[in-house]
């Protein structure tokens, strides 16, 4: 999606492993967050970022850290693969509500990892 | 807390019919209210949104939507689908209240739409 690049597209790594997913964004936004997509559970925020060295945990954090010491950049670290972390990563991005209210996220085009 | 509920997992239709995707929220405020799709192997692109005013939403190719307070829904609707319309659709609510996270969007389940021939 324009303004918006994960990294990488596919990756499969080992149990017990360190994974570090890249988000990239070009459009200057404040939040940004991080999701995982998984049959039957549509998506489920991981953690979640309100500004350069402001992160917080979403609702299926355990087994993740995040890290943003940029404005366009916010990474996404599993810090010991696990099998149940095979899933499609998206990473989402927005600006700060205007006057209008919120608009919505503009989406990545995700990482699918496969932990074996 | 806010929650999303797509009651059906997968809806098919022939190509030509009308289409209902059904989408029933909850939550102790005001919310916003957005349906995505994703196409195969591919991020979730905004479909529509409902922020404030007439309850009847139009986005893209052709899809509208329905928010209906009362009955604490938002259905999304196509008069005629088409080959391409084949996707999963999201729907996606978030509070009105803007916390330090921002707008946090919680997602449905997600619906599977299969156009038949």
């Amino acid at each position: 999606d324009a303004g918006i690049t994960q990294s990488p597209r596919h990756k499969v790594t080992e149990t017990g492993t360190p994974v570090t997913l890249r988000c990239h964004q070009t459009e200057n936004h404040r939040y940004m967050y991080w999701y995982r997509q998984d049959p039957g559970h549509g998506l489920r925020l991981i953690h979640y970022s309100y500004g350069v060295k402001d992160t917080d945990k979403g609702e299926v954090s355990d087994g993740y850290s995040v890290s943003r010491s940029k404005t366009e950049d916010f990474l996404l670290t599993l810090e010991s693969a696990t099998s149940s972390q095979t899933s499609v990563y998206f990473c989402a991005i927005s600006p700060s509500s205007g006057t209008g209210g919120f608009y919505g996220y503009t989406f990545g085009s995700g990482t699918r990892l496969t932990v074996v | 807390a806010q929650s999303v509920t797509q009651l059906d997992s997968q809806v098919p239709v022939f190509e030509e019919a009308p289409v209902e995707l059904r989408c029933n929220y909850s939550s102790s405020v005001s919310v916003y209210l957005f349906w995505y799709v994703q196409y195969p192997n591919q991020g979730l692109q905004l479909l529509l949104k409902y922020l404030s005013g007439s309850t009847l939403v139009k986005g893209i190719n052709g899809f509208e939507a329905e928010f209906n307070k009362s009955q604490t829904s938002f259905h999304l609707r196509k008069p005629s689908v088409h080959i391409s319309d084949t996707a999963e659709y999201f729907c996606a609510v978030s509070d009105f209240e803007l916390t330090g996270g921002g707008n946090k969007l919680t997602f449905g389940t997600g619906t599977q739409l299969k156009v038949e021939l």
